[in-house]
């Protein structure tokens, strides 16, 4: 089985740095996913690890510990529109191929 | 997303009757998947497909059936819906089963059992 916790609520203040963590306990792990999903919205991709380390895309960054089964999705410079629930998602493999599964998300409210 | 459609958005439906919900693709992607959210939960996996005609259990594959007849499209049928089915159902689509092309969502279809 697995088990994938982070954060319920978060806020920050606009232009300022957030870091989101997501732990996982798994089988199988084949790597690690954070999506994006706004209110009445489908979930949108932002990141993907499968090594250890950073990757970097632009404001957005995420790190990946496997030997912890830790991660962060780190936002920088924070903008009103960063307003969302983020998801943390780890991929399985099983004999019918990869299954992703879900963390229950973290609200992020972003304040003046 | 351009490449994925789910229909209907929106449906409102008795307790006892059955439901289907379609998703589909135009990426010719092999894996297709089908999820629900709930709040305190997030997305849980019900069915997922990993090609023509073969599928495979999720979490919470109770009460839920599928089929994959062609690659396009995936049918996700409630065979008698209840109240504790009233959700948002999302499907993904995926082009890699090692998840390195990433996961695609459609735009969900909102359904309630009353």
């Amino acid at each position: 089985g697995q088990n994938i916790d982070q954060p319920t609520e978060m806020t920050a203040t606009e232009g300022a740095i957030v870091q989101i963590n997501c732990t996982y306990q798994t089988s199988g792990f084949n790597g690690l996913f954070w999506y994006q999903q706004h209110a009445g919205e489908a979930p949108t991709f932002l990141s993907y690890n499968v090594l250890d380390g950073l990757e970097e895309k632009g404001r957005f960054s995420s790190f990946l510990s496997r030997s912890k089964g830790y991660s962060y999705l780190l936002l920088k410079e924070l903008q009103m529109k960063d307003s969302a629930s983020y998801l943390c998602a780890v991929i399985q493999v099983t004999g019918g191929g990869n299954k992703l599964t879900f963390g229950t998300g973290t609200q992020l409210k972003v304040e003046l | 997303d351009a490449g994925i459609t789910q229909s209907p958005r929106h449906k409102v439906t008795e307790t006892g009757t059955p439901v289907t919900l379609r998703c589909h693709q135009t990426e010719n992607h092999r894996y297709m998947y089908w999820y629900r959210q709930d709040p305190g939960h997030g997305l849980r996996l019900i069915h997922y497909s990993y090609g023509v005609k073969d599928t495979d259990k999720g979490e919470v594959s109770d009460g839920y059936s599928v089929s994959r007849s062609k690659t396009e499209d995936f049918l996700l049928t409630l065979e008698s819906a209840t109240s504790s089915q009233t959700s948002v159902y999302f499907c993904a689509i995926s082009d890699q089963g090692q998840g390195a092309g990433g996961y695609t969502f459609g735009s969900g279809t909102r359904l309630t059992v009353v």
